[in-house]
């Protein structure tokens, strides 16, 4: 079963533009759940979308948005880049037979100069 | 307020010794509890759960974790490590009592010495 997989692995922006994430899950999974991973910080849960519904919301500002099609595949858009927006963002999967844990894609690693 | 603590920033341990990663949480219904590992450049790899049933539970590549209900903890464990051990390792919680939403750690770093 192929796993977890985002596009594009790696991405550079400019402050000030929009950029566009995706992740296709498992298949069978129907929750898709997104984390921003810095240093620092650690992962910071983003949102998760099951069967297309934004089921929860952590606590970053609107400019960070997310949705879900109805082949379970996921987005997560950020408008208006800020330096402080370059991380690792990793999507996750869950929902399968086993549906406790989650299972991680690669990452996508933005970089806004 | 739902939280996992890892206390540790980084453990450095001699390989071929056993090691200990920590973990407590809280949560405000049942815990689900798991560890996660990351390779550099890489996702995480889920190691183990814990849901219900036997406090000691064996994961992936020899790695075991005890939960302890009165301590509130989930400490990671491995009787002899290897080098190839050495990666960053993240506790994360399933709180039944919140949408069961996953809370992460922030991340121990496990340095194995040859």
């Amino acid at each position: 079963k192929a796993g977890v997989t985002q596009t594009p692995r790696y991405l550079i922006k400019t402050r000030g533009q929009q950029v566009t994430l995706s992740c296709s899950p498992i298949s069978g999974h129907r929750s898709v759940s997104w984390y921003q991973q810095t240093p620092g910080q650690g992962l910071q849960f983003l949102f998760e979308y099951f069967s297309e519904t934004q089921r929860n919301k952590g606590n970053f500002p609107g400019r960070f948005s997310g949705r879900q099609f109805s082949n379970s595949r996921s987005e997560m858009n950020v408008s208006t880049l800020e330096l402080g927006d370059s991380a690792l963002y990793l999507c996750a999967s869950s929902g399968g037979l086993d549906s406790y844990e989650q299972y991680f894609g690669p990452g996508t690693r933005l970089t806004v100069t | 307020a739902q939280s996992v603590a890892q206390p540790e920033d980084q453990v450095n341990v001699a390989e071929g010794n056993p090691l200990t990663v920590k973990c407590t949480y809280s949560v405000s219904g049942n815990p689900y509890l798991f560890w996660y590992v990351q390779y550099p450049n890489r996702g995480l790899q889920f190691l183990l759960k814990y849901i219900t049933g036997d406090n000691l539970v064996k994961g992936s590549y020899g790695f075991e974790a005890e939960f302890n209900k009165s301590q509130t903890s989930f400490h990671l464990k491995k009787p002899s490590a290897l080098v190839s051990d050495s990666a960053l390792y993240f506790c994360a919680v399933r709180d039944s009592g919140t949408g069961n939403q996953f809370y992460f750690g922030t991340g121990t770093s496990l340095t194995v010495i040859p």
